[in-house]
C-alpha cells in the first residue's frame, strides 16, 4: 500500500526563522506535488517536482525531490506571517498516471 | 476566467436524504476527481473519471455515486447509505495531453448532517 507520510504535522514558528517539511512515501514514483491550503479554502499547487534531484524555488519556498531516498523537502526561508497554512504532498500512485496518494498535511503557523 | 465551478458552498443533508454536488470545469480537462477531507486530514479520493460515460471507485466509494454525461460535469451523489457525510468535498480536474501538469481545485463544498 502507498503511504505518504509528512512531518511535522503541526508547526509553529516565527518570523525570520527557516524551517523544513518533510514528505516521505512508500514506493517508487517519479513525480510529487505541492499544495497550500488556507483555513476554509481550496488547494492552491505550489509545485510540481518530476525527476530526481528536481528543485523549484518559488520566494521564500524551495521545494526539492530525491526518489532514491523516496523524500521530498519544503523548506521555508526567513518565514513571513502570509506563509501560515497548510501544506500537502502529493504522490502519483504508481498504477495510474492521474491518481495522487495524499500526506496529511502540515499545518504552519508563522506568529509575527 | 477557465476554472472549477463547485455548488453549493454549503449543504446540509437530513437523515435519509440523497444529495447531489455539482462540479463543472470550463478547461476543456479529460480527467476528473472528487476528493473527501475531514477537518485536519489529507485528501481521500471517492471517486474519478478519465473519460466521459466511465468512472472508476476511489479509495472511500461506498455511500457515494457519481455521473460522467458530460466532459464538463462530473457531479457526486452522496446517498442515505453514507452514515457520516460530514466532511469538505473538493473536485479536482485535469488534462490527460499534459499530466505533468498539478491538479486543479474548485473551491468546494461543505457538506453537514441536520
Amino acid at each position: 500500500e502507498l503511504k505518504v507520510e509528512q512531518n511535522p504535522l503541526f508547526l509553529s514558528m516565527q518570523e525570520g526563522k527557516n524551517y523544513t517539511i518533510y514528505c516521505n512515501y512508500s514506493t517508487t514514483s517519479d513525480r510529487l506535488y505541492w499544495y497550500r491550503q488556507d483555513p476554509g479554502k481550496s488547494l492552491e499547487s505550489l509545485f510540481v517536482l518530476l525527476s530526481n534531484g528536481a528543485v523549484k524555488q518559488e520566494g521564500r519556498l524551495m521545494a526539492s525531490l530525491d526518489t532514491k531516498a523516496r523524500l521530498s523537502t519544503l523548506h521555508i526561508t526567513a518565514a513571513v506571517h502570509d506563509l501560515s497554512a497548510t501544506y500537502f504532498c502529493a504522490v502519483e500512485h504508481g498504477d495510474s498516471n492521474y491518481q495522487l496518494i495524499w500526506g496529511a498535511g502540515t499545518k504552519l503557523i508563522i506568529k509575527p | 476566467d477557465g476554472g472549477i465551478t463547485q455548488s453549493p458552498k454549503y449543504l446540509f443533508r437530513k437523515e435519509g436524504q440523497n444529495v447531489t454536488l455539482s462540479c463543472e470545469q470550463n478547461l476543456n480537462h479529460d480527467a476528473m476527481y472528487w476528493y473527501r477531507q475531514d477537518p485536519g486530514q489529507g485528501l481521500r479520493l471517492i471517486y474519478y473519471s478519465q473519460i466521459v460515460n466511465d468512472f472508476q471507485k476511489g479509495d472511500i466509494a461506498e455511500g457515494y455515486s457519481v455521473s460522467r454525461e458530460k466532459k464538463e460535469s462530473f457531479p457526486l451523489t452522496v446517498t442515505s447509505a453514507q452514515k457520516n457525510p460530514t466532511a469538505f468535498y473538493l473536485c479536482a480536474s485535469i488534462t490527460s495531453s499534459n499530466v505533468y501538469q498539478p491538479q486543479h481545485f474548485g473551491d468546494g463544498t461543505r457538506l453537514s448532517i441536520l
